[in-house]
């Protein structure tokens, strides 16, 4: 089964630094997916990146990009310029490659980020 | 992106009685439904997945007695919390998704509280 491991429980980051947020997976899958998901305190779940395992070039999405490592199975999530509406749980996320997309996502514990102003 | 709904937002039940949840999509079909549960300051945790039409897969652990799950349209998927009991208090979160997707949308939550 796959697994997804945060292994930082709490970050803090100053207003307009960059932080990195850690991940690693594990799977012996070739076909898959990443993601980042932001969750706020109104708990709504939202998208913040995603990332195809086949493709080479890692994704970015205005100040937020990822580090995707596939041989060493990491995926970390760098926030550039942070702001305070960064201020969130950040999960990370794996779903088996699917062309209909149905498949689970297998979540981590998530990290949560603090910005201090 | 597409847009999930949730009602209620909010529920508060007393011990014994049945609480039923709507997912809907709004604005697609959604073929396959997830329900999530989520504890504070704990991650997802997946109850179960369903497509419409079919018989919800339950994951390991999770009473499908308890947690009944209807899929009957494209657009609404239902969990019901069966006599409920207060560790049943949680959080509890639908995802959709369809075939044109290559992700889920999560609708905003319910808060269930049993006293």
């Amino acid at each position: 089964a796959q697994t997804v491991t945060q292994s930082q429980p709490e970050m803090s980051v100053q207003e307009a630094e960059t932080v990195t947020l850690s991940c690693t997976y594990d799977t012996s899958e070739s076909d898959y997916y990443l993601f980042w998901y932001k969750q706020p305190p109104s708990r709504q779940m939202i998208l913040v990146i995603r990332q195809e395992a086949y493709k080479q070039q890692n994704a970015t999405e205005n100040r937020f990009s990822v580090n995707f490592q596939k041989a060493a199975k990491s995926f970390s999530l760098k926030i550039s310029d942070s702001q305070l509406g960064d201020a969130a749980m950040y999960f990370c996320a794996y779903r088996s490659g699917n062309q209909g997309g149905s498949e689970k996502l297998v979540f981590g514990k998530g990290t949560k980020l603090t910005v201090n102003p | 992106g597409a847009v999930v709904s949730q009602h209620p937002s909010r529920v508060i039940c007393k011990s014994g009685t049945s609480v039923k949840i709507e997912c809907r999509s709004l604005d697609f079909q959604a073929t396959t439904m997830f329900w999530y549960r989520q504890f504070p300051k704990q991650s997802l945790m997946l109850m179960a997945t369903s497509n419409e039409g079919s018989k919800a897969t339950y994951e390991q652990g999770v009473e499908k007695d308890k947690f009944l799950i209807n899929h009957a349209s494209l657009t609404l998927s239902t969990l019901t919390v069966t006599s409920a009991h207060p560790e049943d208090s949680s959080f509890y979160i639908c995802s959709a998704t369809s075939g044109i997707y290559n992700e889920q949308f999560f609708g905003p939550g319910t808060r269930l509280t049993v006293l």
